[in-house]
């Protein structure tokens, strides 16, 4: 079946630590790859996009991954803070122009001061 | 303010009850969705609408009515719900998705059904 998968453990990490997260998937050729961050009870806010011919892209302390022979996309967060504490999405377009996209159940990342 | 506007923020109803959800956006997107969003569960994908026309009812029962009367606005009429579609209903909007840019989410509506 077709499937997003990110690990559903809460991601406890260290203050000025870089936080690593993990989404795969299944079965899709997505062109396009996405990641949101979400805060209890408010809408996700789009943070990344990537691009099925590009390996990296980076904004500020964050920076993704996208592996699509592993089928993979990684989502660091350097020098982490506190503030950064949320749950992150992963979301993608199976099937690129069709306005969909399917998401991933989230990981929730706590930086501990 | 994330340019999308969803009210009510909070909504107890009936299961005997008609409400209606509405979602506002003025950011110029021709794209808007209805999303359900459960306790550990991914985002579900409810209805899409690309320039007002309904391209996507992802299988959501018929207690489930949207309708979408402009670009800006989208609605999400409820009638004889369940207590399993308590949840928190997400509206967003996009400017062509075929150009790989990202969601645009309003805050959410928290439905519970009593």
């Amino acid at each position: 079946s077709q499937k997003i998968e990110q690990n559903s453990e809460a991601l406890n990490i260290q203050e000025g630590k870089t936080a690593t997260l993990t989404c795969n998937y299944t079965n899709y050729s997505p062109a396009y790859l996405q990641w949101y961050r979400q805060d209890p009870g408010r809408g996700p806010v789009f943070l990344l996009l990537i691009r099925e011919n590009e390996k990296e892209k980076r904004k500020e302390r964050l920076k993704v991954t996208f592996d699509t022979t592993l089928k993979q996309s990684l989502f660091h967060i350097t020098a982490s803070q506190p503030a950064d504490s949320a749950t992150y999405l992963c979301a993608l377009e199976p099937t690129s122009g069709t306005y969909k996209y399917i998401f991933g159940t989230g990981t929730r990342l706590k930086v501990l001061a | 303010e994330t340019g999308v506007t969803q009210t009510p923020r909070h909504l107890v109803m009936g299961m005997t009850n008609k409400k209606s959800l509405k979602c506002e956006q003025h950011l110029g997107h021709n794209a808007m969705y209805w999303y359900k969003q459960s306790a550990k569960k991914p985002l579900e994908l409810m209805f899409v609408y690309n320039f007002k026309e309904q391209t996507e009812n992802n299988s959501v029962p018929s207690r489930f009515s949207p309708e979408c009367p402009n670009s800006s606005h989208l609605f999400l009429h409820l009638h004889t719900l369940q207590p399993e579609d308590s949840a928190l209903y997400l509206c967003a909007s996009s400017q062509d998705s075929s150009q790989g840019r990202g969601y645009t989410f309003g805050s959410g509506t928290r439905l519970t059904v009593v």
